[in-house]
Order: structure tokens, then C-alpha cells, then sequence
């Protein structure tokens, strides 16, 4: 069965500092797809990343930039300079290719306050 | 282009009533998926429907849930008989055959039952 872990709830940072949310997952298929979402407080939920398992690149997107470590099953999330529009709750989230329904899995998110 | 619409962005509903919530895919998005996040948690997976089918409803609560995805018209999920712990946002994504895992997530309905 898959499974998706945050365990850091709430991260509070100041300002310009960086951010590293960790996202480890489980799962007995080869093939996967690993995401990130972000859901600010307004409720909807923003598409980040998509990256299968066969693409072990790293991958930055002007302040953000993604670590996939197939060997310790982590998929973390860096956040650089952080701004306080960045304050929302990250959620990382995993489907299986074999799985019926594609469906995803999610972690319980973590919640980042930036502080001005 | 319009994305995943979900409507009504707000529901209240009155314990013991019914809750009707709808989602239209995107246009060319033949699957669609259902999430419930609960107050302070993640989303949970509840169904996954084609036209006419329903696929995957391993995370649907085996009472009073029920969901469709008719030939013509949007997706339905079904609350009847609504009780406090129905309370939670309900999200829909859908996807289209060609890039099945490229999901695009509705606004969410928020369902509050008083």
C-alpha cells in the first residue's frame, strides 16, 4: 500500500529565510508519480511538481527547487528567500502507476508561516 | 479553457438533509476523482469515475455516499442524511486519457452541516 509522510506539521520561518519540507513515501511499485501542492488560505489547492520515478533530476523553479532521492524514498521541497506570500500548507502526494484509479495518496501537509 | 469547476463553493445543509455537490471536468477530461479533506488533514482519496462508470470507489464511506458521472452533465456527489462529521471540504480533479496522471483540482466545496 502507498503511503505518504510529512512529519514536520508546522514550520515557521522569518523572512528571506529558507524553507525544506521532507516528504518520504512508500510504495512496492517501480513506477510512481510524486507531486506537490500548495493550499494557501484560501482553500484551493495549487499544482507545483509532477515527477515520475524514472526521473531522478533535481529541479528548481525560480525560488523553489525539488530533491528526489529514490535511495531513502524522499521526495523534499526547498523553498528559498521566503516571502510571506508563500504562508500556506504544502502537501506532498504519490500515485501509483499499477494502482486501479490512479488515485492520489497525500501526506498530511505541513504548514508553513513566513513571518514579515 | 475553463478549469475544474465545482459549485456551489459553500454549502450549508442541516443535519439529516442531502448534499449535492457537482463538478465539471475539464473540457477533454474524461476521469474524474473525488477528495475529502477533513478540518486540519490531508485529502483523502474517495472515488475515481468515467462517463457512466465508476472505477475506484475504495475510499467511499460504505453509507449514506453515493457518486455519478453521467454520459451528459457534470459529476455528483451524493451526501444523504448529512451528519456533523460530513463537515469537511470536497474536492474534485479530473484528467484526461492521454496524460492520465496530469490531475488539474477544482476550488473545492466547502460542506457545512449545523
Amino acid at each position: 500500500a502507498q503511503k505518504v509522510t510529512q512529519a514536520q506539521t508546522e514550520i515557521s520561518v522569518v523572512e528571506k529565510e529558507d524553507v525544506t519540507l521532507d516528504c518520504v513515501y512508500e510504495t512496492r511499485d517501480t513506477t510512481y508519480y510524486l507531486f506537490w501542492y500548495k493550499q494557501p488560505p484560501s482553500g484551493e489547492l495549487v499544482f507545483l511538481i509532477r515527477r515520475n520515478s524514472f526521473d531522478e533530476q533535481n529541479e528548481i523553479s525560480g525560488r523553489y527547487s525539488w530533491n528526489f532521492q529514490k535511495s531513502t524514498s524522499s521526495f523534499n521541497f526547498t523553498i528559498t528567500a521566503s516571502q510571506v506570500v508563500d504562508s500556506a500548507v504544502y502537501f506532498c502526494a504519490l500515485s501509483e502507476a499499477r494502482a486501479a484509479g490512479n488515485k492520489l495518496t497525500f501526506g498530511g501537509g505541513t504548514r508553513v508561516l513566513v513571518k514579515p | 479553457n475553463a478549469g475544474v469547476m465545482q459549485n456551489p463553493r459553500h454549502l450549508v445543509r442541516r443535519r439529516g438533509q442531502e448534499a449535492r455537490l457537482r463538478c465539471s471536468p475539464m473540457k477533454g477530461h474524461s476521469h474524474v476523482y473525488w477528495y475529502r479533506q477533513l478540518p486540519e488533514e490531508g485529502l483523502k482519496f474517495m472515488v475515481y469515475l468515467q462517463k457512466e462508470n465508476i472505477i475506484d470507489e475504495s475510499g467511499m464511506p460504505k453509507e449514506r455516499f453515493s457518486a455519478e458521472f453521467p454520459k451528459e452533465g457534470p459529476s455528483i456527489l451524493r451526501i444523504q442524511q448529512v451528519v456533523r462529521g460530513d463537515s469537511a471540504a470536497y474536492f474534485c480533479a479530473s484528467s484526461p486519457l492521454t496524460d492520465l496522471y496530469g490531475y488539474t483540482f477544482g476550488s473545492g466545496t466547502r460542506l457545512t452541516v449545523v
